[in-house]
């Protein structure tokens, strides 16, 4: 079975430093790796994935994630963080090509402080 | 860009009666449409998986009497909750993907108050 962990539920980061929200995890197989961000009473937006590849991965709003097998994590960064970044962030595991049946970890809160 | 379309947005109804929550993908067709639960400080629970023109398949504790999923046509899927108590009060949000390589979108969600 396939499992996620971020083992950080807030994150407090000063506006202009650089971010980095954890997450591990747990599956058979190759690992397809998401990273989704939420803001209040709204759906979770996608930020980046990874399938193949680079293990450096680049995506939405400046943000990047490095997939590291031999650590079992998918650790996503940004170099300078905005206040507007502050949200609730999940990562997301899948056994199958693509995003169908995502395994969401129980998410971290980013707050960054101006 | 993909946008899935989630109403309503907010609903207060009263213990015992039925809530109909529909997802729409506006401008593209999914075949299959996924349905969350996420409780406060918590993470989205996978509810069941909606595939167009047959039966849903029901993640194990979900009640499938109770939340009734129907997936008619290609841009829509609804999740009725079905004689509702307070217990059921929660975020629900759905997703659609346009195939197995593509990103899920997600609505943006449905907070249910049962009183």
């Amino acid at each position: 079975a396939q499992s996620v962990a971020q083992p950080e539920d807030q994150v407090n980061v000063a506006e202009g430093n650089p971010l980095t929200v954890k997450c591990t995890y747990s599956v058979s197989g190759n690992p397809y790796l998401f990273w989704y961000v939420q803001y209040p009473n709204r759906g979770l937006q996608f930020l980046l994935k990874y399938i193949t590849g680079d293990n450096l991965v680049k995506g939405s709003y400046g943000f990047e994630a490095e997939f590291n097998k031999s650590q079992t994590s998918f650790h996503l960064k940004k170099p300078s963080a905005l206040v507007s970044d502050s949200a609730l962030y999940f990562c997301a595991v899948s056994k199958q090509t693509g995003a169908n049946n995502l395994f969401f970890g129980t998410g971290t809160r980013l707050t960054v402080i101006p | 860009g993909a946008v899935v379309s989630q109403h309503p947005s907010r609903v207060i109804c009263k213990s015992g009666t039925s809530v109909k929550i529909e997802c729409r993908s506006l401008d593209f067709q999914a075949t299959t449409m996924f349905w969350y639960r996420q409780f406060p400080k918590q993470s989205l629970m996978l509810m069941a998986t909606s595939n167009e023109g047959s039966k849903a398949t029901y993640e194990q504790g979900v009640e499938k009497d109770k939340f009734l999923i129907n997936h008619a046509s290609l841009t829509l899927s609804t999740l009725t909750v079905t004689s509702a108590h307070p217990e059921d009060s929660s975020f629900y949000i759905c997703s659609a993907s346009r195939g197995r390589n593509s990103p899920l979108h997600f609505g943006n969600g449905t907070r249910l108050t049962v009183t």
